[in-house]
């Protein structure tokens, strides 16, 4: 079975570009989460998807992210326009059950380098 | 606001000793508690959790421990080899969200 999969691994974009992250999580997995690491600091929430809606996108940082799931499947993160302090990696993930503790899969993350 | 805290310096022991990681809590109340692992320029991988009505739980090498009046928990890996040389990251976890909420890891090393 695949795990959940992120596209692109690696990106340099010039500031005031815009990316777009993708995730696809794992078959029949309703919950889906980004979370990003900036050089030096720890992992942090971004945002929960059930299905095709918001659950909680308290994480998020400022209107240039935009994250979607149409459909319900894959999901999109797009960063317009990007900023330098927006470097680091984005993880995304996903779950099977929306409650707490509950196993949550990582992507190996895509790596944002804004120059 | 809320804390997580892991030893930031690296822990270094021989292979075949007990490596022993703390992840400390404040101004939170976890009802959950999951361990992961993190390899450079990889994602985390889930190990363990434990409640928060459970003192102890227990996977082959690994024990983790969580004690709610310390707002601690311990992570223990026995015998421990080159092999699990990574960085280990706790994230608490409340009750009504799957959100979880890092520390920012300890990292690992395991000398033969």
């Amino acid at each position: 079975e695949a795990g959940v999969t992120q596209f692109p691994s690696h990106s340099v974009i010039e500031k005031g570009q815009t990316v777009t992250l993708r995730c696809d999580p794992i078959s029949g997995h309703d919950n889906l989460y980004w979370y990003r690491r900036v050089m030096g600091k720890e992992i942090k929430f971004l945002l929960h998807f059930v299905k095709e809606s918001k659950q909680d996108e308290s994480g998020m940082p400022n209107n240039r992210f935009l994250a979607e799931r149409t459909g319900g499947t894959y999901s999109t993160l797009k960063v317009q326009p990007a900023e330098l302090e927006d470097s680091g990696v984005y993880f995304c993930a996903s779950s099977l059950d929306r409650g707490p503790g509950n196993t949550i899969y990582f992507g190996e993350g895509s790596w944002l380098t804004v120059v | 606001s809320q804390k997580i805290e892991q030893n930031s310096e690296a822990l270094n022991i021989q292979e075949g000793k007990t490596a022993t990681l703390t992840c400390n809590y404040t101004n939170y109340s976890p009802a959950y508690l999951q361990w992961y692992r993190q390899d450079p320029g990889r994602g985390p991988v889930f190990l363990l959790l434990i409640r928060e009505n459970e003192k102890e739980k227990r996977k082959e090498r690994l024990k983790v421990t969580f004690d709610t009046t310390l707002k601690q928990s311990l992570f223990h890996i026995t015998a421990s080899q080159p092999a699990d040389s990574a960085t280990y990251l706790c994230a608490p976890q409340k009750s009504n969200t799957g959100k979880l909420i890092f520390g920012q890891g300890t990292t690992l090393q395991v000398k033969p």
